[in-house]
């Protein structure tokens, strides 16, 4: 139990256009979600926090007219990159939390990579 | 965004040998949780710890919840090929209605086995 997907599990795209990924738990419901970016041989770095049905919670330092977060379901969320550059090229990792649970399950990855 | 300080930053053993790896925090947290990771794979839970003292199996794997509740340490006996990957750990802060919280990743232990 406790599976999340993602989507695309890789992309790559020009400078300038936009890439959406996408975050799924397959046999739970998750109302809070989690996005996170790493670079090579570095740790986890949280990006923002989804609420279904409301708005998502950005970290300091992320633009959230830039990574464009839409928790719609209790199943889904997604992550848009918006006029994607080079320095966006990362690896984008989702996790998902049970409803009323603590621990957080997390997605395969989806490797960006931004010509 | 704040990390937690793990060590060793890497190891290189050989088959058979013991793991020990610590983790630690200038702030408290009420729970710990290690994760492991293989190369272009997101983290998967391996130990979940709630209260602090606790110690806590998962077949050869061991960890403990520090009693100052700043700090953990994950132990791996007779490692074996598999337990090859990156090693985090991460700090949560749960509500009292253990509420979706998020995670503070540690900076990440890499392990290697020696032929």
């Amino acid at each position: 139990g406790a599976v999340v997907s993602q989507h695309p599990s890789w992309v790559i795209c020009k400078s300038g256009t936009s890439v959406k990924i996408e975050c799924r738990s397959l046999d739970f419901q998750a109302t809070t979600m989690f996005w996170y970016r790493q670079f090579p041989k570095q740790s986890l770095m949280l990006m923002a926090t989804s609420n279904e049905g409301s708005k998502a919670t950005y970290e300091q330092g992320v633009e959230k007219d830039k990574f464009l977060i839409n928790h719609a379901s209790l199943t889904l969320s997604t992550l848009t990159v918006t006029s994607a550059h080079p320095e966006d090229s990362s690896f984008y990792i989702c996790s998902a939390s049970p409803s009323g649970g603590s621990e957080q399950y997390f997605g395969p990855g989806t490797r960006l990579t931004v010509t | 965004g704040q990390q937690l300080n793990q060590s060793p930053q890497s190891m290189f053993i050989q088959e058979g040998e013991d793991v020990s790896m610590n983790c630690t925090s200038s702030s408290i947290f009420n729970t710990w949780l290690w994760y492991k990771q293989d190369p272009g794979e997101g983290p998967v839970l391996l130990i979940a710890l709630y209260k602090a003292g606790e110690l806590t199996s998962n077949g050869r794997l061991t960890a403990q919840f520090g009693i100052t509740r700043k700090d953990s340490f994950l132990n791996i006996s007779a490692s074996i090929p598999s337990d090859v990957g990156i090693y985090f750990c991460a700090g949560q802060l749960r509500g009292y209605n253990f509420g979706n919280e998020k995670l503070t990743f540690g900076t990440g232990t890499r392990l290697t086995i020696i032929p």
